[in-house]
C-alpha cells in the first residue's frame, strides 16, 4: 500500500512569492493533517480535515496561509506571500482511526 | 508549561545498551500516547503507541505509561547504531484528535 505522497520535496523561493504544496493521503484515510516542523522542534499542527471539512484550523495563519481538500482526498496548502520565517518542513499526515497518523516525506521550503 | 516535554539530549548510549527516553505531558485527560522516530532529513515514523497504564512491548521497544505521574517512556533494548535518531513523544490532547508533539530527544548509539 502506498504511503502519504507529497510534492514537491524541495522548494526554494524568494520572499513575497506564492508557493503551494500538494498531498495525497493513504487510500481510505478520511482525516488529513498539515503540520509545520522547524529545525529542532516537533511538528506543529496547522490544519486538520475530516473529509472535505476543515475541523481544526486554529493554528493556521489565515492572513497568508490557505488550504483546501477538494473531494475529500488530495489537499493543497498555499502560502501567499511567503516570508523568510516560513522556511521550514511542511508535513502532511493522514489517519483512518482518530489517532494513529502516518506522515508523508514532507516538503522542505526555503524562503530567500 | 509545555503540553509535552522531552529532554532534547543528545542521549548517548553504547551499542547493546538500553536507551531510556522520557516524556511528560500536562493534559491529565490525555488518553493516547505515541512514539515516533525521525531520522535526520526524514519524516516522523510511528514506532509505538500506548493507551493503558503499564508496559507495552514490541520487539526491542517497550513503551511505559504512568497516567498518575503523567509520564511516558520508551525503552530500546540492545541499542544499535541504526537506532540513532530523534525520538518524538506525541500525545492526543484537547479532549479530541489533536496530536501534540514534544521537541524530541536525539539518541546516539555509539560503537
Amino acid at each position: 500500500e502506498a504511503g502519504v505522497v507529497q510534492s514537491p520535496r524541495y522548494k526554494i523561493i524568494e520572499k513575497k512569492q506564492p508557493v503551494a504544496f500538494w498531498c495525497n493521503p493513504i487510500s481510505g484515510h478520511n482525516t488529513l493533517y498539515w503540520y509545520l516542523q522547524n529545525l529542532g522542534q516537533g511538528p506543529e499542527l496547522l490544519i486538520r480535515y475530516e473529509n472535505e471539512e476543515a475541523v481544526d484550523d486554529s493554528q493556521l495563519p489565515k492572513d497568508r496561509f490557505s488550504a483546501e481538500r477538494l473531494k475529500g482526498v488530495d489537499s493543497t496548502l498555499k502560502i501567499q506571500p511567503a516570508e523568510l520565517g516560513d522556511s521550514a518542513v511542511y508535513l502532511c499526515a493522514s489517519s483512518f482511526t482518530a489517532d494513529t497518523q502516518y506522515f508523508g516525506p514532507g516538503t522542505r521550503l526555503t524562503v530567500l | 508549561q509545555k503540553e509535552v516535554e522531552q529532554n532534547s539530549g543528545p542521549l548517548s548510549v553504547p551499542e547493546g545498551a538500553i536507551a531510556s527516553l522520557n516524556c511528560t505531558y500536562s493534559d491529565r485527560g490525555s488518553q493516547s500516547f505515541f512514539w515516533y522516530r525521525q531520522y535526520s532529513g526524514k519524516s516522523p515514523e510511528l514506532i509505538m503507541f500506548i493507551y493503558s497504564n503499564g508496559d507495552k512491548e514490541d520487539g526491542r521497544f517497550t513503551a511505559q505509561l504512568n497516567k498518575a505521574s503523567q509520564y511516558v517512556s520508551l525503552l530500546i533494548r540492545d541499542s544499535q547504531p541504526s537506532d540513532s535518531a530523534t525520538y518524538l513523544c506525541a500525545v492526543i490532547t484537547g479532549g479530541g484528535n489533536k496530536l501534540t508533539f514534544g521537541t524530541g530527544t536525539q539518541l546516539k548509539v555509539e560503537l
